[in-house]
């Protein structure tokens, strides 16, 4: 079974700031992990992904993510937060070798407050 | 860049009537799936769908639920008897199959959603 955690139903930063969301995860075999934002009365869009290699994703929009294995988490971090960055933040993760459906498991989303 | 669009975007229906949700996933991807999002709760899984059968189903994907893909480029969901609880957005998603080594192969590109209202 494949599960998501996102301790922190809201995340209050202010513009200029960095900011963190945080993500853990539990899989049976290897982890892919993703974080995806949703934007008020609209789909679900990519940011980033971890699937092997460094363990600090790089992904649109100024978002990094890093993958810590021993810690089983995959915080979402920005160095500067924008006012546009507010928006639902969903991490989610598939477990490649023990998936046959290919489904990916989403946590409950972080709301991220991003003030002026 | 491709995008999977989702017809309607927003549908209001009595309890106990039939709905179909429809989706035209990206053209080369394989991989097709429904999540829902009840409002104000997490995405979750319902059904994926590989060469023309269902891959896996979640417990909420009951008998009320079908999906099909009948002309090679629409991905439907129907309801059969709609309940109240089954008022959410419905996302589409598509990908390519996994494993094919290509940079996004195993990201899931998801329509703007379909939300069901059922009165």
């Amino acid at each position: 079974a494949q599960s998501v955690a996102q301790p922190e139903d809201q995340v209050n930063v202010a513009e200029g700031n960095p900011l963190t969301v945080k993500c853990t995860y539990s899989v049976s075999g290897n982890p892919y992990l993703f974080w995806y934002v949703q934007y008020p009365n609209r789909g679900l869009q990519f940011l980033l992904k971890y699937i092997t290699g460094d363990n600090l994703v790089k992904g649109s929009y100024g978002f990094e993510a890093e993958f810590n294995k021993s810690q089983t988490s995959f915080h979402l971090k920005k160095p500067s937060a924008l006012v546009s960055d507010s928006a639902l933040y969903f991490c989610a993760v598939r477990d490649y070798y023990n998936n046959a459906g290919n489904m990916l498991t989403f946590g409950g989303g972080t709301r991220l407050m991003v003030k002026p | 860049e491709p995008e999977v669009t989702q017809t309607p975007s927003h549908q209001v229906t009595q309890m106990g009537q039939e709905v179909i949700l429809r989706c035209v996933p990206i053209s080369n991807h394989l991989y097709f799936y429904w999540y829902r999002q009840i409002l104000g709760q997490k995405v979750e899984f319902l059904v994926s769908f590989y060469n023309n059968e269902i891959s896996e189903k979640s417990e909420i994907f009951d008998d009320q639920f079908s999906v099909e893909r009948p002309d090679g480029s629409n991905f439907t969901l129907k309801i059969r008897s709609t309940k109240l609880e089954d008022s959410a957005m419905y996302f589409c998603a598509s990908t390519l199959a996994p494993g094919q080594g290509r940079a996004g192969a195993n990201v899931l590109t998801f329509g703007a959603g379909s939300r069901l209202t059922v009165l």
